[in-house]
């Protein structure tokens, strides 16, 4: 059974810095690609973030400069470091797994998300 | 950056009913097309891929139709478990979704 199970998130300052981890199980982890999707308090989903297999890595604008994002094959986890938080950077984060062929197009399992808040 | 507007914001129905949800892309992106199923507190789920192709254990009466610009997710009759939120996301460049079509009951 894949599981993708987030942890780390909670409360922020702004300006502030943390760490979101995604620690999958269920499939060769290797060879997907996992990817950061959001979703603000009563909007709709927004992609964030993806780590692909070959260590590449890409992100939406709204958070290029201030987020990165990381994998440890050996761990099967991928974290993503947010800093320069800002309030709109509150938000679910799910981390979720793009189907494994060659082009990730979709995410066919997601975890069950993490708040993270920004307030001061 | 390729946007993704879906239509109509809200849908108003009844179980039993055909439910009719449009997605269009401002430049094609081919048949690179999901759409997604999220109910309150949870997250997301796949239902429909590559525009046509049914995920796992999704039921047939759910379809996806179109390729280029206009995309459409037909459920042919609501049951009671199809009110949610309906999200399409095209994968042309990198990831993009709608912001989605609210399906309640009438």
């Amino acid at each position: 059974e894949v599981l993708l199970l987030e942890s780390g998130g909670g409360l922020a300052q702004p300006g502030g810095s943390l760490k979101l981890s995604c620690r999958a199980s269920g499939f060769t982890f290797s060879s997907s690609a996992i990817a950061w999707v959001r979703q603000a308090p009563g909007e709709g989903l927004e992609w964030v973030s993806t780590s692909g297999t070959f260590g590449d890595t890409y992100f939406a604008d709204s958070v290029k400069g201030r987020f990165t994002i990381s994998r440890d094959n050996s761990k099967n986890t991928v974290s993503l470091q947010v800093s320069g938080l800002r309030a709109e950077d509150t938000a679910v984060y799910y981390c979720a797994r793009l189907e494994p062929t060659g082009l990730s197009k979709y995410f066919d399992y997601w975890g069950q998300g993490i708040l993270l808040t920004v307030s001061s | 950056e390729i946007m993704l507007t879906q239509s109509p914001g809200t849908l108003s129905l009844s179980p039993g009913e055909r439910a009719t949800l449009s997605c269009r892309a401002s430049q094609s992106v081919s048949t690179y097309l999901a759409w997604y199923q999220q109910k309150p507190g949870q997250a997301p789920r796949l239902l429909i891929y590559d525009a046509s192709k049914r995920a796992t254990g999704i039921p047939a009466r759910f379809s996806g139709s179109g390729s280029g610009t206009d995309f459409t997710l037909t459920i042919s009759s609501l049951e009671p478990e199809d009110f949610a939120v309906y999200y399409c996301q095209h994968r042309k460049n990198l990831w993009a979704f709608g912001q989605g079509t609210k399906v309640e009951i009438k």
